[in-house]
């Protein structure tokens, strides 16, 4: 089974600092790893994904994540806030090959301020 | 435009009352989902369809309950044997038969029951 803890539920940063979400999986096989943005009261929209091959991995928006298999991490960073960053964010992890279920973690609130 | 509908965007019901939440996708995606969304839980797995006519419960399966009739449509009911309906529920939708393994999210649908 699948499991993935995202380390603190609020993160807030000036604009301009540099941004770290943080994402732990748990997963018995290669996992696939997505990170999706929330705006209040709309639908998720990814950012990027990982599934094979480079381990880092650049998505829309200035963000990037990199996939450590030996800290089974894949946390997301971006080297300058924008206030438009501001929004809740999500880890997934999906096992490869296994069903297409994503799992998700609770989310990290991130506030950026001027 | 290729994307994924929810109608509508608010709904308000009593208790006791059956409700269906619309889902609509143009993408040509196979598989599609529905998730519930709690404050400080994350999404939640309420059913997901992988191919017309066949569809699997989620984690939170109990008092909802869908059809896929259609390649584009999955609507949901919420009926009322959901002790707690009160939630934005989101659709989603993905093409795993061509390796893409990201799932595409609705606006959501904000439920409320009183």
């Amino acid at each position: 089974a699948q499991s993935v803890t995202q380390l603190g539920s609020h993160v807030s940063v000036s604009e301009g600092a540099l941004v770290l979400l943080r994402c732990n999986y748990s997963s018995s096989v290669p996992p696939y790893l997505f990170w999706y943005v929330q705006y209040p009261n709309q639908g998720l929209q990814l950012l990027l994904k990982y599934t094979t091959g480079a381990t880092l991995v650049k998505g829309i928006n200035g963000f990037e994540a990199e996939f450590k298999k030996s800290e089974t991490s894949f946390h997301l960073t971006k080297p300058s806030a924008h206030m438009s960053d501001a929004a809740e964010y999500f880890c997934a992890v999906k096992a490869q090959g296994g069903s297409e279920k994503l799992v998700f973690g609770k989310g990290t609130k991130l506030t950026v301020n001027p | 435009d290729g994307g994924i509908t929810q109608s509508p965007k608010y709904l308000f019901r009593k208790e006791g009352q059956n409700v269906t939440l619309s889902c609509e996708q143009n993408l040509n995606h196979d598989a599609m989902y529905w998730y519930r969304q709690d404050p400080g839980q994350g999404l939640r797995l309420i059913y997901y369809s992988q191919i017309v006519n066949d569809f699997q419960k989620g984690d939170i399966a109990e008092g909802y309950s869908v059809s896929r009739e259609k390649k584009e449509s999955f609507p949901l009911t919420v009926t009322s044997a959901q002790k707690n309906p009160t939630a934005f529920y989101l659709c989603a939708s993905s093409m795993p038969g061509q390796g893409l393994h990201e799932q595409y999210f609705g606006p959501g649908t904000r439920l409320t029951v009183t």
